[in-house]
């Protein structure tokens, strides 16, 4: 168990510019989420998948924010034609089973802060 | 839709004194409710959650939290602050199997 691992660490980008963000989950992990999150608020859900099926998207979350999960393990978050609004921490999470088993939980990555200039 | 308001962005206490962090929520159905704790520089961690059964739920680190239906609030304590103590802490709700909806955060601060 490595953990969530999310790259890049930091994005620097010029408004207009389209950026790209992995998430490598824990491997057994079946679940994967996206938030964001600015700074003095918490993580705000962006979308989830179960395995490679996007089964929920923000309805905050504009046309220009795409995300997969092809095989079912890594996914990537694609924000197109970036905004200062868009700056924030992009957070994703896994987890193995729903939330409301017993012993489940989201394991976090460290997050990609992404800055707009 | 559900959601929670955390009372308080900033609290500060002194060592060894009651840590109180207040969480209400809202929400249709019997809610999932979670704390998480972010320490500086790391990702969130869980500290506890309420599914069902006993409402006084214990977590690490010394934290606790009750599930009160009648005052819809999911308050967190932990009796004597450590230093360690110092982060920021999220309550949070899961309306479904899938999504948790946070709070915007309570920062808590430990005068020595």
């Amino acid at each position: 168990d490595t953990g969530v691992s999310q790259d890049p660490r930091h994005k620097i980008t010029k408004r207009g510019q389209n950026v790209t963000f992995r998430c490598d989950p824990i491997s057994e992990h079946n679940r994967l989420y996206w938030y964001r999150q600015t700074l003095g608020q918490g993580p705000e859900f962006l979308t989830y998948f179960q395995n490679e099926a996007q089964l929920e998207k923000s309805r905050l979350l504009s046309d220009r924010f795409s995300a997969e999960r092809p095989k079912g393990s890594f996914s990537t978050l694609e924000i197109q034609r970036t905004e200062q609004g868009d700056s924030a921490m992009y957070l994703c999470a896994s987890s193995l089973g729903y939330q409301g088993a017993t012993n489940e939980k989201l394991f976090f990555g460290s997050g990609t802060q992404l800055s707009v200039l | 839709a559900q959601s929670v308001t955390q009372l308080g962005s900033h609290v500060s206490v002194s060592e060894g004194a009651l840590v109180l962090l207040r969480c209400n929520y809202s929400s249709s159905v019997p809610p999932y409710l979670f704390w998480y704790v972010q320490y500086p520089n790391q990702g969130l961690q869980l500290l506890l959650k309420y599914t069902t059964g006993a409402t006084l739920v214990k977590g690490i680190n010394g934290f606790e939290a009750e599930f009160k239906k009648s005052e819809t609030s999911f308050h967190l304590t932990k009796p004597s602050a450590h230093m360690s103590d110092a982060a920021e802490y999220f309550c949070a709700v899961t309306p479904s199997a899938s999504k948790i909806i946070f709070g915007s955060g309570t920062r808590l601060s430990i005068r020595p």
